[in-house]
């Protein structure tokens, strides 16, 4: 069982240009969620999906971030035309099920630097 | 609004004490409390889950307390080892946003030997 996996671990990109982040949940889990963690900063919650459904995207960023969740393949997480305001650590996690009381678990995350 | 507030300190403790944490919250009514573990560069590890009903968990090492009237938990660390330092991370999750973990700000614990 590998785990949340993150990739690419570290990216950077310059401002104007695109960011793809990627996330596959653990074996059979069916909810993602992701999260940004600024520098200095706590965590804050941006999107929680499940397969083909957004189920709440309340934490997003209005313009140029997006997510899905396909039937087949893993947990994307857009943004376009990055800002250097956008450099963060990203994270993922997942569960097998909502709200059923038991803890989440995360993938190591991606590094976003944007120069 | 709501806020969740973790000492913002470093606790620095020797080893073999018990460090104590504590997270407070205003505004919020949390079904589920729950504490996780983060190194340096890596992503939050799940330690412990709390309900609004019970007052105490405990895994290992780990107690965690939960007053809903005080709005507070804490969260012991027994018998502390070097392994121990890490950012400790409270976080709240209520009956109406299943999977939207709100997180507090973290406290930093340093176990020297």
């Amino acid at each position: 069982n590998a785990g949340v996996m993150q990739n690419p671990r570290h990216l950077v990109r310059r401002r104007g240009q695109e960011a793809r982040l990627r996330c596959s949940p653990m074996k059979g889990h069916s909810h993602v969620y992701w999260y940004r963690q600024l520098p200095e900063e706590g965590l804050k919650f941006m999107v929680y999906l499940q397969k083909e459904n957004i189920i709440d995207e309340s934490g997003m960023p209005k313009e140029r971030f997006s997510a899905e969740f396909p039937k087949e393949g893993p947990s994307i997480l857009r943004i376009q035309q990055v800002v250097r305001g956008d450099s963060a650590a990203y994270f993922c996690a997942s569960s097998p099920s909502g709200g059923v009381g038991y803890g989440y678990t995360f993938g190591s995350g991606t590094r976003l630097t944007v120069v | 609004s709501q806020k969740i507030e973790q000492n913002s300190e470093a606790l620095n403790i020797q080893e073999g004490k018990t460090a104590t944490l504590t997270c407070n919250y205003t505004n919020y009514s949390p079904a589920y409390l729950q504490w996780y573990r983060q190194d340096p560069g890596r992503g939050p590890v799940f330690l412990l889950l709390i309900r609004e009903n019970e007052k105490e968990k405990r895994k290992e090492r780990l107690k965690v307390t939960f007053d809903t009237t005080l709005k507070q938990s804490l969260f012991h660390i027994t018998a502390s080892q070097p392994a121990d330092s890490a950012t400790y991370l409270c976080a709240l999750e209520s009956t109406d946003s299943w999977g939207k973990l709100q997180f507090g700000a973290g406290t930093q614990v340093v176990v020297t030997p």
